[in-house]
């Protein structure tokens, strides 16, 4: 079993919808969470970071942590046709090692 | 700040051939990372460079992959001899600081090396 699990979708929804991304996780180790957005043949780059349990609001993207559940997501508001991507959630404990999801496809459509 | 760059973008080699993979890290920072991305394992950690001191090489493969930090600004990785299994996307990323969330400094990716051996 993988540390982190992603489904690796693709996810297609009409532009405007509300987009769920989500990642679960077996380490209980696991204190900091991440997302990030990869456009094809770019590299990742943070979306956002969020430590331990709770909500993080940024524009119109929510991350969101359960550690009791050992789930993780993210939500899009308002979803963009540039928002189409790859979505890789991320963890780490306290050490500096990364953790990767396998990363979910969206596709947004106009 | 031009991030972090990564050469050549494409590389297509034989079976056996040597593979030399460059990473020139943001000016500034003194943590490197190499990373290989594929469909079936995503993206894995090979090695981490502190102060361009290996710190953690335990994600490299096996013998066939080494990889060096001569100074704060360059980095490669080698794969020698390749095989067809390391087919891949090969990141180079940096960060200010060993813990790159606790310093506030994310980590930045370059945009790869795709490498394909037949």
């Amino acid at each position: 079993q993988k540390e982190v699990e992603q489904d690796p979708g693709p996810l297609s929804v009409p532009e405007g919808a509300i987009v769920s991304l989500n990642c679960t996780y077996s380490n209980s180790a696991f204190q900091y969470f991440m997302w990030y957005r990869q456009y094809s043949r770019k590299g990742p780059e943070l979306l956002m970071y969020t430590y331990s349990s709770g909500n993080k609001e940024d524009g119109r993207f929510t991350a969101q942590v359960d550690k009791s559940s050992k789930y993780i997501s993210l939500f899009i508001r308002d979803s963009q046709p540039s928002d189409s991507a790859t979505y890789l959630c991320a963890m780490m404990d306290s050490s500096y090692k990364l953790i990767f999801g396998s990363g979910t496809r969206l596709l947004v459509r106009p | 700040d031009a991030g972090v760059i990564q050469s050549p973008r494409h590389e297509v080699t034989e079976m056996g051939q040597e593979v030399t993979l460059r990473c020139k890290p943001i000016s500034g920072h003194n943590s490197l990372f190499w990373y290989r991305q594929t469909m079936m394992r995503g993206l894995e950690l090979l090695i981490y460079f502190n102060n361009n001191v290996p710190i953690d090489d335990s994600g490299m493969p096996e013998d066939r992959f080494s990889a060096k930090m001569p100074n704060a600004s360059f980095s490669t990785l080698k794969i020698q001899p390749s095989e067809p299994r390391d087919s891949a996307v090969y990141f180079c990323a940096s960060s200010f600081g060993r813990q790159s969330v606790l310093t506030n400094s994310p980590l930045h990716f370059g945009n790869g090396t795709r490498l394909t051996v037949t």
